[in-house]
């Protein structure tokens, strides 16, 4: 079985100031692991994707994530942040072969002027 | 969001109604995906079908719900005889084949269902 656990449901940072938002999964088998983005009324969008090949993965919008196997973790940062950043994000495990995601709770990001 | 479509965006329901949720797919996408976010929980995974065959329906409740992705029309989630429990944002995706690293999984802007 697979789980994800994000922590902190709200996070709020200062313009210009670094964005951590943090992500723990658990998996029997080597995962598969996501960033999704979404913006007040709309769908999904994803930022970044883990798919066993390099470790640190760039994502868009200048994001990105760092799999440590031995933390189980998968944490999203963003150097600086800017006011359009203010949105859900959404943590996201499945494995080779897998067609569902297993999602964590969301965390809400606000960007404080 | 990359042409998935969803309607009504808003559904209104009284308790023992029957809710109806359309979802067209991005146009050439034959895999679609329901799922379902609970007020402050994160989407879980209902049901996935591919043109008029049901693949994986694991996530699905076992009473008042069925889906259905037809050979001509947009996927379609039914509730018969909605309860408050119902109430949640169900969102629909669709990808053009089996997509393990989901880079071509685009989701529709869901549809926010309230049962008085």
């Amino acid at each position: 079985a697979q789980s994800v656990t994000q922590l902190g449901s709200h996070v709020s940072v200062s313009e210009g100031a670094l964005v951590l938002l943090r992500c723990n999964y658990s998996s029997s088998v080597p995962p598969y692991l996501f960033w999704y983005v979404q913006y007040p009324n709309q769908g999904l969008q994803l930022l970044l994707k883990y798919t066993s090949a390099a470790t640190l993965v760039k994502g868009i919008n200048g994001f990105e994530a760092e799999f440590k196997k031995s933390e189980t973790s998968f944490h999203l940062t963003k150097p600086s942040a800017h006011m359009s950043d203010a949105a859900e994000y959404f943590c996201a495990v499945s494995h080779q072969g897998a067609q569902k995601l297993v999602f964590g709770q969301g965390t809400r990001l606000t960007i404080n002027p | 969001n990359a042409g998935v479509m969803q309607n009504p965006r808003h559904l209104v329901r009284r308790r023992g109604q029957e809710a109806r949720l359309r979802c067209s797919p991005v146009k050439g996408h034959s895999h679609v995906y329901w799922y379902r976010q609970l007020p402050e929980e994160g989407l879980k995974f209902m049901v996935y079908l591919q043109k008029e065959n049901i693949i994986d329906e694991s996530g699905m409740p076992k009473e008042r719900f069925s889906a259905e992705f037809p050979k001509e029309g947009p996927s379609i989630l039914r509730i018969q005889q909605v309860v408050r429990g119902d109430s949640a944002a169900y969102f629909c995706a669709s990808s053009p084949s089996q997509e393990p690293t989901n880079e071509k999984l685009f989701f529709g802007s869901g549809t926010q269902l309230s049962v008085l």
